[in-house]
């Protein structure tokens, strides 16, 4: 079974400070993704970035990064320089090649809402 | 932006009733599933359909029924309408089986049950 568990539940930043979004993952599968959305409060899921299991490199989009170790399971996402537009709910998820017909589907975490403050 | 519609986008109904949430994709992807949002769970998956009038049950399937006549089309219907199926649907759509596919979901139907 996948479970991807986001611990926190709520943060709240001032403008221009760096913020870190937990994600940490459970799967037996060897080959997985792992994917972040973003939803904003008019409440559609923003696609933000897929990375797969067998590549471990940072990645940095702006002032989005996301660390990927698989040692301890996780994959966290740091917004560098926070704003205000940032204010949203964060999911991460998981996603493996299922033995039935659905292909693959999406474990979800319980996400992360972000508050910025001006 | 991926080309789905999720119809209604807001809809009240009372215990008991019948109601029928409807996702249409311009994409011809052959993916399509039903997640729900709830507090505290993130998105939850319902149904998936696989093809054309092939469909299977998701985590939290009970109380639902899903029909995909066309290709375009996946129809979400609680029989039955209860109180704890208020929640945030969202339909999306993947191409094919590959986990490694970004998935594309619709703006959310938010569904009220008085």
């Amino acid at each position: 079974a996948q479970k991807v568990t986001q611990a926190q539940t709520e943060i709240s930043v001032v403008e221009k400070e760096d913020v870190t979004l937990d994600c940490v993952y459970e799967t037996r599968d060897t080959t997985y993704y792992l994917f972040w959305y973003k939803q904003p409060p008019s409440g559609e899921l923003v696609f933000l970035i897929r990375r797969n299991s067998f590549d471990e490199q940072n990645e940095i989009s702006g002032r989005y990064s996301w660390n990927f170790q698989k040692s301890t399971s996780s994959f966290n996402f740091t917004i560098t320089a926070s704003q205000v537009v940032d204010s949203a709910v964060y999911f991460c998820a998981l996603s493996a090649l299922q033995n039935d017909a659905s292909g693959s589907r999406l474990t979800f975490g319980e996400g992360t809402q972000l508050t910025v403050n001006p | 932006d991926a080309g789905i519609t999720q119809s209604p986008r807001h809809k009240v109904t009372e215990t008991g009733t019948p109601v029928t949430l409807r996702c249409h994709q311009t994409e011809n992807h052959r993916y399509m599933y039903w997640y729900r949002q709830d507090p505290g769970h993130g998105l939850r998956l319902i149904h998936y359909s696989y093809g054309v009038k092939d469909t299977d049950k998701g985590e939290v399937s009970d109380g639902y029924s899903v029909s995909r006549s066309k290709t375009e089309d996946f129809l979400l219907t609680l029989e039955s309408a209860t109180s704890s199926q208020t929640s945030v649907y969202f339909c999306a759509i993947s191409e094919n089986r590959w986990p490694g596919n970004t998935i594309y979901f619709g703006e959310g139907s938010w569904l009220t049950v008085v």
